[in-house]
């Protein structure tokens, strides 16, 4: 089945400044790919999402760009908000006989310091 | 975006018990899928739901302990059943919409804790 890496599991950074999480998947059917912010105690909310058949995608301060050859994907937060503090998952999902079959990615623990 | 509830939001239940969570979602969706996260762990689904259908579970997990029922395009519940402390966890249910829209929303969770 799909395996999903995700890197790093901590991520500290100052207020204003960008913070980059990546992701590697291993099946290359995997054709769309979202990513999940997660407050404490919050169920998980969609943040952005990318399909295979595009490189790169910003939604003002948050861009996810796919290298498919590569199997990589990454999400970049630029200039970082207290509010960003967050897990941020991402996850790869493949067409499994008519659904789509999600598979996260095991989270990082984004901290923003004011 | 489909809105989606969830009952309990937690609870504490003894061993050997079992626990029904209920899932409602906002508009009619074509697959429901449950997921368990355990404390600063990500989400495993444990099984997908289709209205009608046997619910497919994922590998370590199994219908006499997890039982589903998606009676309707809106609602699904999962018995979590013979509960055991290990099985203390945040339990998730989500949907998307079949077709060309392949984003999974989910519920708020259950919290729940087995003594």
């Amino acid at each position: 089945g799909e395996n999903v890496e995700q890197h790093p599991s901590t991520l500290s950074v100052q207020e204003g400044d960008s913070a980059v999480i990546k992701c590697t998947y291993s099946d290359s059917a995997s054709n769309y790919f979202p990513w999940y912010k997660q407050e404490l105690g919050k169920r998980p909310q969609l943040i952005i999402d990318i399909r295979s058949n595009v490189g790169e995608k910003k939604d003002q301060r948050i861009a996810v760009t796919l290298n498919k050859t590569a199997k990589h994907f990454s999400l970049h937060i630029t200039e970082t908000q207290p509010e960003d503090s967050a897990v941020y998952f991402c996850a790869a999902t493949i067409d499994s006989g008519g659904y789509q079959k999600v598979t996260f990615g095991t989270g990082t623990k984004l901290q923003v310091i004011p | 975006s489909a809105v989606i509830s969830q009952k309990p939001s937690r609870d504490i239940c003894q061993r050997g018990t079992s626990l029904t969570i209920q899932c409602q979602v906002d508009s009619q969706v074509t697959m429901m899928f449950w997921y368990r996260q355990q404390p600063g762990q990500s989400l495993t689904l444990i099984a997908t739901a289709n209205q009608g259908s046997e619910a497919t579970y994922e590998s370590g997990f199994v219908i006499d302990k997890f039982p589903i029922s998606r009676p309707n395009l809106t609602f699904s519940t999962l018995t979590v059943s013979n509960m055991s402390p290990e099985d203390s966890s945040i339990y998730l249910c989500s949907a998307d919409r079949g077709g060309s829209t392949d984003t999974q929303y989910f519920g708020p969770g259950t919290r729940l804790t087995v003594l």
